[in-house]
């Protein structure tokens, strides 16, 4: 079976840009996960899709992150405008029936 | 909310001797338990997971965990480590509602000759 998909690999903006990444998850699996990974860390759970809808986005930066997650399945972060502290890896998982399977991540440097 | 502890940001050990991460998390009820691992570069591969049943599971890469309770424990085990488990290995916690999954700080191990 296909894994968790996420675009860009990497990328490198300046201050103040914005930056979107998108995340495809496994086929069924109806809970989406965006992480955010600063280096050395465990990963920070940003937001939580239960289908269409949010169920956790309590530790999401709103005045300048946004996520949605289009029909249930494929899901978009955005980062609008982006600051020198959100240079991280940003990880999409998936799960179905509480197993959580991960894509390689979107490594986001901000210069 | 849960949360988890790993309190060894480090670990070495020689190549062929025993290996324990520590885990401790806090949630009310009866936790989904995880232990991934992550290579350089790369995402985060699942080693074993807890959801109930015999505490001690067994995992990929010859890797076990076992769930005390009574010390909220979830204690990563192998018996003989090779260069190639050199990787960062983190804990995390799930809820049974909504399935909220919560990582450790993580423990970086390394392997030496």
């Amino acid at each position: 079976e296909a894994g968790v998909a996420q675009s860009p690999r990497y990328k490198i903006i300046e201050k103040r840009q914005s930056v979107a990444f998108w995340c495809n998850p496994i086929s069924g699996h109806a809970t989406l996960y965006w992480y955010q990974q600063i280096l050395g860390q465990g990963p920070k759970l940003l937001i939580q899709f239960q289908n269409n809808g949010v169920v956790d986005d309590s530790q999401l930066p709103k005045d300048r992150f946004s996520a949605e997650r289009l029909k249930g399945v494929d899901s978009t972060l955005k980062i609008q405008p982006a600051k020198l502290e959100d240079s991280a890896v940003y990880l999409c998982a998936s799960s179905l029936a509480g197993e959580a399977f991960f894509g390689q991540g979107t490594r986001l440097t901000v210069v | 909310a849960q949360s988890v502890t790993q309190p060894d940001i480090h670990i070495t050990v020689s190549e062929g001797a025993s290996l324990e991460l520590r885990c401790n998390y806090s949630y009310g009820a009866t936790p989904y338990l995880f232990w991934y691992v992550q290579s350089p570069g790369q995402g985060l591969q699942l080693l074993l997971k807890y959801f109930s049943g015999d505490t001690l599971v067994q995992g990929i890469k010859g890797f076990e965990a076992e769930f005390k309770r009574s010390q909220s424990s979830f204690n990563l085990r192998k018996p003989s480590v090779h260069w190639s488990d050199a990787a960062e290995y983190f804990c995390a916690v799930g809820d049974t509602g909504f399935q909220k999954l919560v990582f450790g700080t993580g423990t970086r191990l390394l392997v030496s000759p």
